[in-house]
């Protein structure tokens, strides 16, 4: 089946240090890839996505590349801010003939950036 | 363009109860997905519906249904309540489903004791 490995934190960084957080996935079709945060009490937000292979999604200072040669989509940015604490998810989604539509996360990764 | 809507914010219910969580899609988005979140087991899918049916459903017991109305909000309903089901859930609306970013509600804590 389909699944996401990233790395587990936590991850601690002190502010306008640069952040990499890891995401390898399997995928039994051609999967589009996100990234999602999630902030204390609140719900997932879209940070960015990728449909297919060598796109690069980007916001907020956040890029991600879509590798199908390593089945990658790691998370990187170049100054973090204390604001950018938060729960990090990398998730997937196949579509297999448009009736099994779902998401697949990883199990997050916690970041605490300290002023 | 108002966002996911989920109620309520917080339950505490009772084990062996029953408890049905609602939400209200993005408006124009049909499909309309359902996530527990646990600390041990980190994100599940639950169910997906588009049109008012069902089409995806993830490894859930039986005690965990859901339905959807022709105006796309949806409920989810858990019967029997057991101490595991304790667990933040969200809702997440498509456009059309398939490979489209979803977005997602501010979740319901529920917390069975």
């Amino acid at each position: 089946g389909d699944s996401v490995t990233q790395m587990e934190g936590p991850v601690t960084l002190s502010e306008e240090a640069f952040l990499t957080i890891n995401c390898t996935y399997t995928a039994t079709g051609y999967p589009s890839l996100f990234w999602y945060v999630q902030y204390p009490g609140e719900g997932l937000q879209l940070l960015l996505k990728a449909t297919k292979a060598d796109d690069k999604g980007s916001n907020k200072g956040f890029e991600a590349t879509y590798r199908k040669e390593t089945t990658s989509f790691h998370l990187e940015k170049g100054s973090v801010q204390v604001s950018d604490s938060a729960v990090y998810f990398c998730a997937l989604s196949v579509n297999s003939g448009g009736s099994n539509y779902k998401l697949t996360f990883g199990k997050g990764t916690l970041l605490t950036v300290n002023p | 363009k108002a966002g996911v809507t989920q109620t309520p914010r917080y339950l505490i219910k009772t084990r062996g109860q029953q408890v049905t969580l609602s939400c209200s899609p993005i408006s124009g988005h049909r499909s309309v997905s359902w996530y527990q979140q646990t600390p041990g087991q980190g994100l599940q899918f639950l169910f997906e519906y588009f049109s008012e049916t069902q089409r995806n459903k993830g490894n859930f017991p039986g005690r965990f249904s859901g339905r959807q109305f022709s105006n796309s909000r949806s409920e989810m309903n858990v019967s029997t309540l057991e101490l595991g089901d304790s667990a933040l859930y969200l809702c997440a609306s498509s456009p059309r489903g398939g490979q489209h970013e979803a977005f997602f509600g501010q979740g319901t804590r529920l917390t069975v004791v």
